[in-house]
């Protein structure tokens, strides 16, 4: 069965303190990898679309990753507004349907 | 920025009856989704809509659902005899393309009780 794995499932970091999050994915054919951010009670705000091992993609304080098997969103120097419940995706080809994972719950304490 | 929009935001049923969610893509987008969060878990995907046919859906989407495209803007997911599992987060989402080439853009979600 294909799936997709995130770890930690819940991440507390001090203001300023640098982490990684990842995402590891067994589907065959991957197309693309997605990462969202998710704040409670809101709908997934999408973020970053990754195609090919190698490729790495930086928005503000984060910057994604992928390789044959895993992608990391590192966040560096994160900041409180960057708590969030942050998730990947996988589009596997073939369907117009995306797989999400069970999502990192980010805490950032000031 | 345009955005997705749902309707209504809370819905509360009693178990076997109708319910209708509704959805208002962003107005250029060609590929319509539904997905659901229970709370706690994952997102999961229920069905995508192109071309006013369902070009994919889950297992989950079995006879109880169905979407429609009514009119040239709204969207909506209706489930013909809610069950106590049904309660969960209904997300609707569009893309411009399909999703490897696009971004899926999600509405806020409504949150569907049913008791």
């Amino acid at each position: 069965e294909d799936q997709v794995t995130q770890s930690p499932e819940a991440l507390r970091l001090q203001e300023g303190e640098s982490s990684s999050l990842n995402c590891s994915y067994t589907v065959s054919g991957l197309r693309g990898l997605f990462w969202y951010r998710q704040d409670p009670g809101k709908g997934p705000e999408f973020l970053f679309t990754l195609y090919s091992a190698g490729e790495e993609k930086e928005k503000e304080r984060l910057k994604a990753t992928l390789t044959k098997k895993e992608s990391f969103l590192h966040i560096t120097a994160p900041k409180p507004e960057d708590s969030a419940t942050y998730l990947c995706a996988v589009d596997q080809g073939g369907y117009q349907k995306v797989t999400f994972g069970t999502g990192t719950k980010l805490q950032v304490i000031p | 920025e345009p955005e997705v929009t749902q309707t209504p935001s809370h819905q509360v049923t009693q178990m076997g009856q109708e319910v209708i969610l509704r959805c208002v893509p962003i107005s250029n987008h060609l590929y319509f989704y539904w997905y659901r969060q229970i709370l706690g878990q994952k997102v999961e995907f229920l069905v995508s809509f192109y071309n006013n046919e369902i070009s994919e859906k889950s297992e989950i989407f079995d006879d109880q659902f169905s979407v429609e495209r009514p009119d040239g803007s709204n969207f909506t997911l209706k489930i013909r005899s809610t069950k106590l599992e049904d309660s969960a987060m209904y997300f609707c989402a569009s893309s411009k393309g399909q999703p490897f080439t696009d971004t899926q853009y999600f509405g806020p979600g409504t949150r569907l009780t049913v008791l």
